[in-house]
């Protein structure tokens, strides 16, 4: 079965500065979709970016990238010049038979 | 657009109660999902529906939990009664055809309190 781990429960950044957040996880499938989730106290899972398997290049969404290394099966998320707004859960996520399997989250704090 | 809408946002209830939780997914998304979000945890799938139908139902507790999606559109998950260990976030969320792939809009929630 596919899982996702986040070994990261909290992670601190001060603002405008660079932070990662790691993720990995465990598939035998070859062609796959992985995501980041931010989560605010309003509950809301809003998409911050998302990664094709199949496609080479990291995805970059503004200051939000990835680092994506297939064969490590490893996911990270890069928020540069981070601003208080960032400040929430953040999830990943892999795309299972149109299910998503959630890891547990890191908690991002940002420090002004 | 409205987006995913769930109500009520919170709910407190006794154990043994029943309560029921409502979405209404983006107009045109034939898939819906109800997810479970346990504290300090993500969130794990309960139920899939494509149109009005259940697609994926394996990880929903049959003998407390039921839901429903008339005509394809909102949706209604209940728990009767409902126990101590139930209480959580419930998320609902949509998708459109082959949307999947790019990620779900997911509602705000509603978080459940059985005291």
């Amino acid at each position: 079965a596919q899982t996702v781990t986040q070994s990261q429960p909290e992670m601190s950044v001060q603002e405008a500065e660079t932070v990662t957040l790691s993720c990995t996880y465990d598939t035998s499938e070859s062609d796959y979709y992985l995501f980041w989730y931010k989560q605010p106290p309003s509950r809301q899972m809003i998409l911050v970016i998302r990664q094709e398997a199949y496609k080479q290049q990291n995805a970059t969404e503004n200051r939000f990238s990835v680092n994506f290394q297939k064969a490590a099966k490893s996911f990270s998320l890069k928020i540069s010049d981070s601003q208080l707004g960032d400040a929430a859960m953040y999830f990943c996520a892999y795309r299972d038979s149109d299910k998503l399997i959630f890891g547990t989250g890191t908690r991002l704090q940002v420090f002004p | 657009e409205a987006g995913v809408v769930q109500s009520p946002r919170y709910k407190i209830i006794e154990k043994k109660q029943p309560v029921a939780f409502w979405c209404n997914p983006i107009s045109g998304h034939n898939t819906l999902y109800w997810y479970r979000q346990n504290l300090g945890q993500g969130p794990e799938l309960l139920i899939r529906y494509e149109n009005e139908e259940a697609v994926d139902d394996s990880q929903l507790p049959k003998d407390r939990f039921s839901a429903e999606r008339l005509k394809g559109v909102d949706s209604t998950l209940k728990i009767q009664p409902a126990e101590l260990g139930d209480s959580a976030v419930y998320l609902c969320a949509s998708s459109g055809n082959s949307d999947g792939n790019y990620g779900y809009t997911f509602g705000s929630g509603t978080r459940l309190t059985v005291v």
